[in-house]
């Protein structure tokens, strides 16, 4: 089955400084690749998605990128604010197939004042 | 988005007793998971919910230990049966909807003593 790992497990920036989150997956028919953030308490929120046909992707401050060839993919969250402190989790899906998400461990992300 | 609800939001229980939680969504999905989340943990995939079928579980776990249903295209429960306090976790639903995006419910957070 499809594993997903992820990296680091904690990140402290200072804030306005950029942050990078590492993923890696084993399935190569994985073609669905959602970010989700997750504040203390609350729901995983969607915060991004990118599919295999797909490099790159930005919206506003966050962009993720992929190397299909590698089975990489990483968040990039740019200008940090403090409100962006939660834990972030990385997901691998095969869409048209079994649909179901699996999840890397997370990424807890401190934004320094 | 699909606006899910969860009842309850949170429960005590004994051990060796069972609890339902209810999943409810305002628009029909085809697709609905079960998932768990312990402590400071990542979300682990317990089942994937099947409309008019038995539920596909996850290695790991059974169904006489999580019995599904999935009467219709907008509900569904999820039994945690003869609970320990190993089962103390937040469950949590999840669909996905018709541009494949995929939505958490709010969470049931159980405590078994």
């Amino acid at each position: 089955g499809e594993n997903v790992e992820q990296h680091p497990s904690t990140l402290s920036v200072q804030e306005g400084d950029s942050a990078v989150i590492k993923c890696t997956y084993s399935d190569s028919a994985s073609n669905y690749f959602p970010w989700y953030k997750q504040e203390l308490g609350k729901r995983p929120q969607l915060i991004i998605d990118i599919r295999s046909n797909v490099g790159e992707k930005k919206d506003q401050r966050i962009a993720v990128t992929l190397n299909k060839t590698a089975k990489h993919f990483s968040l990039h969250i740019t200008e940090t604010q403090p409100e962006d402190s939660a834990v972030y989790f990385c997901a691998a899906s095969k869409r048209g197939g079994d649909d179901k998400i699996i999840f890397g461990k997370g990424t807890r992300l401190h934004i320094l004042p | 988005s699909a606006v899910i609800s969860q009842k309850p939001s949170r429960d005590i229980c004994q051990r060796g007793t069972s609890l339902t939680i209810q999943c409810q969504v305002d628009s029909q999905v085809t697709m609905m998971f079960w998932y768990r989340q312990q402590p400071g943990q990542s979300l682990t995939l317990i089942a994937t919910a099947n409309q008019g079928s038995e539920a596909t579980y996850e290695s790991g776990f059974v169904i006489d230990k999580f019995p599904i249903s999935r009467p219709n295209l907008t509900f569904s429960t999820l039994t945690v049966s003869n609970m320990s306090p190993e089962d103390s976790s937040i469950y949590l639903c999840s669909v996905e909807d018709l541009r494949d995006t995929q939505y958490f419910g709010p969470g049931t957070r159980l405590t078994v003593l």
